[in-house]
């Protein structure tokens, strides 16, 4: 079985750091590639970025104009995201999401953990 | 980075079938038929309905299908059910590599 399971959220003050991470297993984490979604309380889906399976690929959401980072540890099956510069728009609950394709990237994630909440506020 | 444009919800009786658009650009929608839909039930992970316009995952139940005419893409619920209220949303490859999703539309079964 397909599991994801994010951790490292919490409470942050303006301007901080936090770093994500997403443990997982039931599947060869190395073929597929990864991405971060995230979705404000009584909101919609973001997506954020993606990493391909060798890391060679990284794409960010414009709007996070360069204040996170993704990488992945494929030898410990773990997807991370480094976030600085944190604004109180940022809060969300933050998914990691496995894309549908083993080998090449297809576009439509098809296995998502339940997210871990960041709440950035003074 | 705008997201696509759904409409914010949609209403419909059990057994009648509903439409949800998702409207993009050339950039999005129009240019790639990577247009995927998702269903979320509260409190819960998304979960994929509908890949590359028109496919359907293994397990998921032929009464959703999906097709794109230009830059906008639909979702038809047919035969709908009770269970399938949930707020849904369109995602789409988007020129530069990049993935964007609708805005969700909240379905409400009369």
């Amino acid at each position: 079985e397909v599991q994801l399971v994010e951790s490292g959220g919490g409470l942050v003050k303006p301007g901080g750091s936090l770093r994500l991470s997403c443990a997982a297993s039931g599947f060869t984490f190395g073929d597929y590639s990864m991405n971060w979604v995230r979705q404000a309380p009584g909101k919609g889906l973001e997506w954020v970025s993606s990493i391909s399976s060798s890391s060679s690929y990284i794409y960010y959401a414009d709007s996070l104009k360069g204040r996170f980072t993704i990488s992945r540890d494929n030898a410990k099956n773990s997807l991370y995201l480094q976030m600085n510069s944190l604004r109180a728009e940022d809060t969300a609950v933050y998914s990691c999401a496995r894309d549908r394709c083993s080998g090449y990237s297809c576009y439509s994630p098809n296995a998502w953990g339940q997210g871990t909440l960041v709440t950035v506020s003074s | 980075q705008s997201a696509l444009t759904q409409p914010a919800s949609v209403s419909g009786s059990p057994g009648q079938s509903i439409t949800i658009s998702c409207t993009g650009t050339s950039s999005d929608v129009g240019g790639y038929n990577y247009v995927s839909w998702y269903q979320q039930h509260p409190g819960k992970a998304p979960k994929l309905i509908i890949y590359e316009v028109s496919n359907r995952p293994s397990g998921v139940s032929n009464r959703f299908s999906g097709s794109k005419s230009g830059n906008t893409a639909s979702l038809t619920i047919s035969g709908l059910q009770a269970e399938d209220e949930a707020d849904y949303y369109c995602n789409s490859y988007r020129s530069g590599s990049t993935l964007v999703f609708g805005g969700g539309t909240k379905l409400t079964v009369l």
